[in-house]
């Protein structure tokens, strides 16, 4: 079954506005992560918050963790249109080895306009 | 550094044929994955390497599939024979971290696109 899944599918807005984007997953973790995939490219990894972490800050980008509800949350500030890309959230298990294993959801598409 | 490097970036073939992708991780980094994207769906996990040794291929679809991973070095994926549902992006990713290390953050390759007709 599927871990991470985002919400929504596709996200448009124009530059400057905020994007916000949601994940949710279904088992215990000990971390999440959020990557960013531009077109053609590899994913590149953003931010990491770990299961006793509720909020956390890199830049323009704000992740939230909600253990009790399952879900988290990335928060892009003033966007820009480099910022057009898909969004990936990761999770990997608790437990033994696990940890080495992320699973993916089905990405989110940002567009920002110029 | 240098990246993590994937070959070829895209490859055509006919069904029945056989392909395979080649995975370069950053050096000294003693973990290396395989992830699979078909269109429009998650990206699931293959198969994770320490090493040259596989610690877990519980994402390998079937038989089909083939990976190794050469003196610790370079990776290899080969699918023989492929069939049409093997179409799909293959990521590789490799990490320094190893098991129970904590967090893991991967690096990933640009991908190796398979187009099987």
């Amino acid at each position: 079954s599927q871990q991470g899944e985002e919400d929504p599918q596709a996200l448009s807005i124009q530059e400057g506005e905020n994007a916000t984007m949601n994940c949710s997953y279904k088992t215990s973790i000990n971390n999440l992560q959020w990557y960013r995939q531009n077109s053609g490219r590899g994913l590149v990894h953003l931010i990491l918050i770990r299961s006793n972490e509720r909020e956390k800050h890199s830049g323009r980008l704000r992740v939230t963790l909600d253990t009790s509800k399952k879900s988290s949350s990335l928060l892009i500030t003033a966007s820009r249109a480099a910022d057009t890309a898909s969004y990936f959230c990761a999770t990997d298990g608790v437990g033994g080895g696990s940890n080495y294993k992320l699973t993916f959801g089905k990405g989110t598409l940002l567009t920002v306009n110029p | 550094e240098a990246g993590v490097t994937q070959f070829p970036s895209h490859s055509v073939i006919e069904k029945g044929q056989t392909v395979t992708l080649r995975c370069d991780p950053i050096s000294g980094h003693d973990n290396l994955y395989w992830y699979r994207r078909v269109m429009g769906k998650e990206i699931k996990f293959l198969l994770h390497f320490v090493k040259e040794s596989k610690q877990d291929e519980s994402g390998m679809p079937n038989n089909r599939f083939l990976a190794e991973r050469t003196g610790g070095t370079y990776s290899t994926l080969k699918v023989q024979p492929a069939e049409l549902e093997d179409s799909g992006v293959y990521f590789c990713a490799s990490s320094r971290g190893g098991r129970g290390y904590g967090a893991n953050v991967l690096t990933f390759g640009a991908g190796s696109r398979l187009t099987v007709l």
